[in-house]
């Protein structure tokens, strides 16, 4: 079956960085876009990056771009997503997430793993 | 900027159907998915383009969208239906976006 493991969160001072990574496994990850979504504490969702399934096209949200960079290894099944200059409003669960479809058309996440708490605080 | 619109909460009666709306412009163009979230848990799937459930989601879920609003119902709700649910979909250019979410209660 599908199953999706985030690890690397943690408490980080504002303005520090951190890598989160998302290991993948019960599909032929290759095949398929990834998404990063987050959470803040008691607020709705929030889409915050795409990578393809070769990891040449990359999408962010306004929020994060510039900040936080997405990245994947097809061969390790592993997504990542690094960030930086981070902000109290980027405290959040951070969810991967398989997407069926693609960017600009019509998609959608179907498969999505526990989460990784990201707190950014002094 | 375009926003997907959902009531904070519902609360209805065990065996009582649950309606639980989401409103957008681009709605008669694109396709509604609903995840449902239970306290602590991650985000899962129960409704795919307007109406469809995947594999495994019990058959009192249903979904449909009509103009401008997608609706979720939950057909003899039952105390684990508990929890948050989020609509999504996407801006006239693809830019994904999910509702605020809407807090269900079976009491």
């Amino acid at each position: 079956q599908v199953q999706l493991v985030e690890s690397g969160g943690g408490l980080v001072k504002p303005g520090g960085s951190l890598r989160l990574s998302c290991a993948a496994s019960g599909f032929t990850f290759s095949d398929y876009y990834m998404t990063w979504i987050r959470q803040a504490p008691g607020k709705g969702l929030e889409w915050i990056s795409y990578s393809s399934s070769g990891g040449g096209a990359v999408y962010y949200a306004n929020s994060v771009k510039g900040r936080f960079t997405i990245s994947r290894d097809n061969a390790r099944n592993s997504l990542f997503l690094q960030m930086s200059r981070l902000r109290a409003e980027d405290t959040a669960v951070y969810y991967c997430a398989r997407v069926i479809g693609q960017p600009n058309v019509e998609n959608y996440s179907d498969q999505w793993g526990q989460g990784t708490l990201v707190t950014v605080s002094s | 900027s375009y926003e997907l619109t959902q009531p904070p909460s519902v609360s209805v009666s065990p065996g009582q159907t649950a309606r639980i709306t989401c409103s957008g412009d681009a709605l008669p163009k694109k396709y509604a998915y609903w995840y449902q979230q239970k306290s602590g848990q991650a985000p899962v799937l129960v409704i795919y383009e307007d109406s469809k459930r995947p594999s495994g989601i019990p058959e009192r879920l249903s979904g449909s969208s009509s103009e401008t609003t997608a609706t979720l119902t939950i057909s003899g709700a039952q105390v684990e239906d508990e929890g948050d649910y989020h609509c999504y979909s996407t801006d006239s250019s693809g830019y994904p976006l999910f509702g605020g979410g809407t807090k269900l209660t079976v009491l």
